[in-house]
């Protein structure tokens, strides 16, 4: 059974970088049919994508966060990152690894982790 | 960008009662659309796929129907364990969007 964990520091300091990790096992990070995409949640409100890898290493990502985001993939460690630079307490959020089959939903979720930006 | 609007934002209803969940698209999204469920504390769970295919587990109780701008998830007979929040999300067009999300609370 696929699972997908995310991993990094819980407290970020304002203007530095955020940087998360998410491993993914049970299945292949390589499939030629899924993208693997991060979403946050800041406190008390709805979800937020914020961009997608595929196994190729092409990306998209959204367009509201200012070129701020880089996503990469390492396949030899199962793993995807997302990088978010500059970070305000407006980045406080959960933030959540998933997979998403083309031309579908997000079928496998990380179980979030937890980022504040203070000082 | 396609902005989802949900409705309403607060469902207050009785255990077996049904439930009907809607979402708008500001364009048409053909049914490049997915549900899904969030309790608190938990990451979300897709519930229904392309509009209106259950994802793997979900109980027949949960249907989806729509195409196009309009859409809906109903839950037949509301169990204990439905009560929570439910997203929209379409996956038609970068960048990916979600509602506002619709909290079905027990009354």
């Amino acid at each position: 059974q696929l699972r997908l964990q995310e991993s990094g520091p819980g407290l970020v300091k304002p203007s530095e970088t955020l940087s998360l990790t998410c491993t993914v096992s049970g299945g292949s990070i390589s499939s030629s049919t899924h993208y693997w995409v991060w979403i946050r949640q800041p406190p008390g409100k709805g979800l937020e994508w914020i961009g997608s890898i595929y196994h190729s290493g092409d990306t998209n990502d959204n367009p509201s966060l200012k070129s701020r985001v880089s996503i990469s993939v390492d396949t030899s460690k199962s793993q995807f990152s997302l990088r978010l630079s500059s970070v305000t307490a407006a980045d406080t959020a959960v933030y959540y690894c998933a997979r998403r089959p083309y031309y579908h939903g997000m079928d496998v979720w990380g179980q979030g982790t937890t980022v504040t930006v203070s000082s | 960008e396609i902005v989802m609007t949900q409705s309403p934002a607060t469902l207050s209803l009785f255990p077996g009662e049904r439930a009907t969940l809607s979402c708008r698209a500001s364009q048409n999204i053909r049914s490049y659309l997915a549900w899904y469920q969030q309790k608190p504390g938990q990451a979300p769970r897709l519930v229904i796929d392309g509009a209106s295919t259950g994802a793997t587990g979900i109980p027949a109780r949960f249907s989806g129907s729509g195409s196009g701008t309009e859409f809906t998830l109903t839950i037949s007979s509301l169990q204990s364990e439905d009560f929570a929040v439910y997203y929209c999300q379409q996956y038609h067009n970068w960048p990916l969007t979600f509602g506002g999300g619709t909290n079905v609370e027990i009354k």
